[in-house]
């Protein structure tokens, strides 16, 4: 068990480009969670998957993202037409209510994004 | 909506004293309550995880309360040490286990 994976760990671009996030969790856990964090603030929640299914997506979540979890294992997240706004830190975290009653949720190193 | 709120924003104390970082939140209709820590520009490590139905939970120097009916947690960290200078984060789990977090406290601590 190596723990959630994100890559990349930076990420700079351009406004207006495409980019796209990966996060793999830990391999027993079934619960994915994307979240944003802005500098000086607590994470905020933006989408959930249970396996393969997005379950739930937070207003934060325009339509220029979109989130995917392909044969419920690792997830993607993509933002298409970036703006300057969208620089944050992307977080990703996995947890799993078969294995631990605690449904403890375990983070990512996160995806740090700068749109210039 | 869940709104969570962490007093005080930052804290700067001498090596050795104990502290407490305070979490309130709005609505008491929530399945747990943790508190991470956060170094830097890394990601979120997990602290402490309080079940709904529990009162506190000790790990080491950390100490955990849960007042689910007052909406209120306190991380009690006892004997304080430089490496304990971080970010600290509350966060309450509602429907679908997601995390409502506070702002954060950051504390540093002094040799």
């Amino acid at each position: 068990d190596t723990g959630v994976s994100q890559n990349p760990r930076h990420k700079i671009t351009k406004r207006g480009q495409n980019v796209t996030f990966r996060c793999d969790p830990i391999s027993e856990h079934n619960r994915l969670y994307w979240y944003r964090q802005t500098l000086g603030q607590g994470p905020e929640f933006l989408t959930y998957f249970q396996n393969e299914a997005q379950l739930e997506k937070s207003r934060l979540l325009s339509d220029r993202f979109s989130a995917e979890r392909p044969k419920g294992s690792f997830s993607t997240l993509e933002i298409q037409r970036t703006e300057q706004g969208d620089s944050a830190m992307y977080l990703c975290a996995s947890s799993s209510k078969v294995t631990s009653s605690t449904d403890t949720q375990y983070f990512g190193p996160g995806t740090r994004l700068t749109v210039l | 909506k869940q709104e969570v709120t962490q007093i005080p924003a930052a804290l700067s104390v001498p090596e050795g004293e104990n502290l407490v970082l305070n979490c309130s939140f709005t609505d008491s209709a929530i399945y747990n309550l943790q508190w991470f820590r956060q170094d830097p520009g890394k990601g979120l490590t997990s602290l402490l995880l309080i079940q709904s139905s529990q009162r506190e939970q000790t790990s080491g120097r950390l100490n955990a309360s849960l007042d689910k009916s007052s909406g209120r947690s306190t991380l009690y960290i006892a004997a304080s040490q430089p490496g304990d200078s971080a970010t600290y984060l509350c966060a309450v789990s509602g429907a679908g286990n997601m995390l409502t977090f506070g702002g954060g406290t950051r504390l540093m601590v002094k040799p």
